[in-house]
């Protein structure tokens, strides 16, 4: 079964630190991952996906297959960078999308 | 930039009532989604529709729930029949490519 795991709910970092959100997942065929951000008040939109290789906000994502994870990294956070973040896996032979449960990012200035 | 839009924003419904939440894509989108997301819960994929029809759908998606397009530009999940378990958010997205989605800001359903 498909499946994302976000392991931590909360995550609280001082501005400028350096920050790394996990997402895990487990499928057996060949995954698309996708990073998503939720703003306060705002509405769900993507960040980054894996097939891209971009850096959008400073933000990065590595594929690690022999790990099966897609962590967001940041090298230096901002406060504009708190917000709910969603770690995606769409399955290769649909067009499904699992999400992981979020983290909730605290930039603490 | 253009927006995918929902409404209601809320409904407040009777359990056994039907709901439609209506959701408008962005213009040249081909390819449609809902989720829902419960109180504390995570993001959940409901369906996917393309070229008038469903492409996937999950295990929730059951026979409770269907989608139409019932015009160029609208795209709605009903609910027939509703339960107290179907109280969520529920998110419309839509995508010109399979890959890059654009999320409406969610429907409120409450069901008493």
């Amino acid at each position: 079964a498909q499946r994302v795991t976000q392991p931590e709910k909360l995550l609280s970092v001082f501005k400028g630190a350096p920050v790394e959100l996990k997402c895990n997942y487990s499928y057996s065929g060949s995954p698309e991952l996708f990073w998503y951000v939720q703003y306060s008040r705002q509405r769900l939109q993507l960040l980054l996906r894996h097939i891209s290789r971009e850096s959008i906000k400073g933000f990065t994502a590595d594929l690690n297959k022999g790990e099966t994870s897609f962590h967001l990294k940041k090298p230096f956070a901002q406060e504009e960078d708190s917000a709910m973040y969603y770690c995606a896996l769409r399955v290769f032979t649909g067009n499904q999308f699992y999400f992981g449960t979020g983290t909730s990012l605290t930039v603490i200035p | 930039e253009p927006e995918v839009t929902q409404t209601p924003s809320h409904q407040v419904t009777q359990m056994g009532q039907e709901v439609i939440l209506r959701c408008v894509p962005i213009s040249n989108h081909l390819y449609f989604y809902w989720y829902r997301q419960i109180l504390g819960q995570k993001v959940e994929f409901l369906v996917s529709f393309y070229n008038n029809e469903i492409s996937e759908k999950s295990e929730i998606f059951d026979d409770q729930f269907s989608v139409e397009r019932p015009d160029g530009s609208n795209f709605t999940l009903k609910i027939r029949s509703t339960k107290l378990e179907d109280s969520a958010m529920y998110f419309c997205a839509s995508s010109d490519r399979v890959d890059a989605q654009y999320f409406g800001p969610g429907t409120r359903l409450l069901v008493l």
